[in-house]
């Protein structure tokens, strides 16, 4: 089954405790995005990855590191979460420029930092 | 740069009336929109999309999106709604054919379904 799967799908974590959370889509997709959800602010991106070794910074970048080494993983790295990085968390990926063949999403993670 | 504004936050309606989920959107370029649907405590799902040509655009579930250019509108319809069909509704937008572009997501709508 053609997918994206994020990892864990819940997590509470102290402030300044470093974590990651995993990515892996099975669909040789090229292009990969990470998005955080808030309540009231929609889904904004994190960083996106055009394919191995080549990432950028979306809207929302500080507080975060990814790294694309291989064409089907996409870690999120937090590497001192704070309590404003409480939120939910999707990857998602896409085979076209543009998404034009439309982007799949993960299940979510769901992230709490206290 | 593009920006995507869902008119509505909250849209509630009974079952079986019609709905209408307003999106506009702004670009200086050519766009693709997308209508996802998140249902509670899941992913987002893909709708509908438009890439090009005919500006009505049929979806899953009966949903259906005309893209009006002079408006720089992408409503969301459907002509008779489910208790099914309560979930979160995004508008996106991204630039036609270019790499490594965002795909830039409305703030969402609600859509409360009530028998």
């Amino acid at each position: 089954e053609a997918q994206v799967t994020q990892n864990p799908r819940y997590l509470i974590t102290v402030t300044g405790k470093k974590l990651t959370v995993t990515c892996s889509q099975n669909m040789n997709h090229e292009y990969m995005s990470w998005y955080r959800q808030d309540p009231g602010l929609g889904l904004r991106q994190i960083y996106y990855s055009m394919n191995v070794e080549v990432t950028d910074k979306g809207d929302v970048p500080e507080g975060y590191k990814v790294s694309r080494k291989e064409k089907r993983n996409f870690p999120l790295i937090l590497e001192s979460p704070s309590p404003n990085q409480t939120s939910l968390y999707f990857c998602a990926s896409t085979r076209l420029a543009g998404g034009a063949d439309g982007y799949t999403f993960g299940s979510g993670t769901r992230l709490t930092v206290v | 740069a593009q920006s995507v504004t869902q008119l509505d936050s909250q849209v509630p309606v009974f079952e079986e009336a019609p709905v209408e989920l307003r999106c506009n959107y702004s670009s200086s370029v050519s766009v693709y929109l997308f209508w996802y649907v998140q249902y509670p405590n899941q992913g987002l799902q893909l709708l509908l999309k438009y890439l090009s040509g005919s500006t009505l655009v049929k979806g899953i579930n009966g949903f259906e999106a005309e893209f009006n250019k002079s408006q720089t509108s992408f409503h969301l319809r459907k002509p008779s709604v489910h208790i099914s069909d309560t979930a979160e509704y995004f508008c996106a937008v991204s630039e036609a054919n270019q790499a490594g572009t965002a795909l830039i997501f409305g703030k969402g709508t609600t859509l409360s379904v009530s028998s």
